[in-house]
């Protein structure tokens, strides 16, 4: 139990285009899911929290205009990376956590690797 | 706010050795995980220590938490080449929303 999806695995875009990347929750619902941001050899840094049906929360320096954030259902979650830039590539993991879980415990998706030409 | 270092952050050991890395995190937490990560994928799950004292084995590796020290280490008992990756330490507190901070991260070699 507790898979969570991500799609697309792998996207190539050219700068100035607009990227979606989804994260679900296959087989439990997911009260509050986070976004990550990885860079080559460095840590996860949190980009945002989203709630079911209410407004993501940015953490500090992550511009929200840029980064739109939904979590229309208990289910899915998505990411859109507008009018992506270079500096924009990385891997996104997406994380969720489901109401009642054991240890408070969340469960990664396999993430998304995202290369702005 | 709350921060969380490991060291090593890079380990290169032989085939047959015992190793530990430590996980230091700044204030009280009320979880602490450990994860693995492989190159180009997400991460596995392979620890959660709730208490001080907690001690949980799997395999080769053995994690353990000390709170009063606010340090948890993660023991490796005769590597082996499958367990080269990167292992990440990760906090969260209620008071940070229950917000999880990776450690920087201690990439692992294994050679023969």
């Amino acid at each position: 139990g507790a898979v969570v999806s991500q799609h697309p695995s792998r996207v190539i875009c050219k700068s100035g285009t607009s990227v979606k990347i989804e994260c679900r929750s296959l087989d439990f619902q997911a009260t509050t899911m986070f976004w990550y941001r990885q860079f080559p050899k460095q840590s996860l840094m949190l980009m945002a929290t989203s709630n079911e049906g209410s407004k993501a929360t940015y953490e500090q320096g992550v511009e929200k205009d840029k980064f739109l954030i939904n979590h229309a259902s208990l289910t899915l979650s998505t990411l859109t990376v507008t009018s992506a830039h270079p500096e924009d590539s990385s891997f996104y993991i997406c994380s969720a956590r489901g109401q009642g879980k054991i240890n408070n415990e969340q469960f990664f998706g396999p993430g998304t690797r995202l290369t702005v030409l | 706010e709350l921060k969380v270092e490991q060291n090593p952050l890079f380990l290169s050991m032989q085939e047959g050795k015992n190793y530990t890395i430590y996980c230091n995190y700044s204030t009280t937490s009320d979880r602490l995980y450990w994860y693995r990560q492989d190159p180009g994928k997400s991460l596995e799950s392979l620890f959660v220590l709730l208490s001080n004292g907690a001690v949980k084995q799997e395999g080769r590796l053995m994690a353990s938490l000390d709170t009063k020290a606010r340090l948890s280490t993660l023991h490796i008992t005769a590597a082996v080449h499958d367990l080269s990756a990167t292992y990440f330490c990760a906090v969260d507190t209620r008071s940070s929303g229950d917000k999880l901070t990776f450690g920087t991260g201690t990439r692992l070699a294994v050679r023969p």
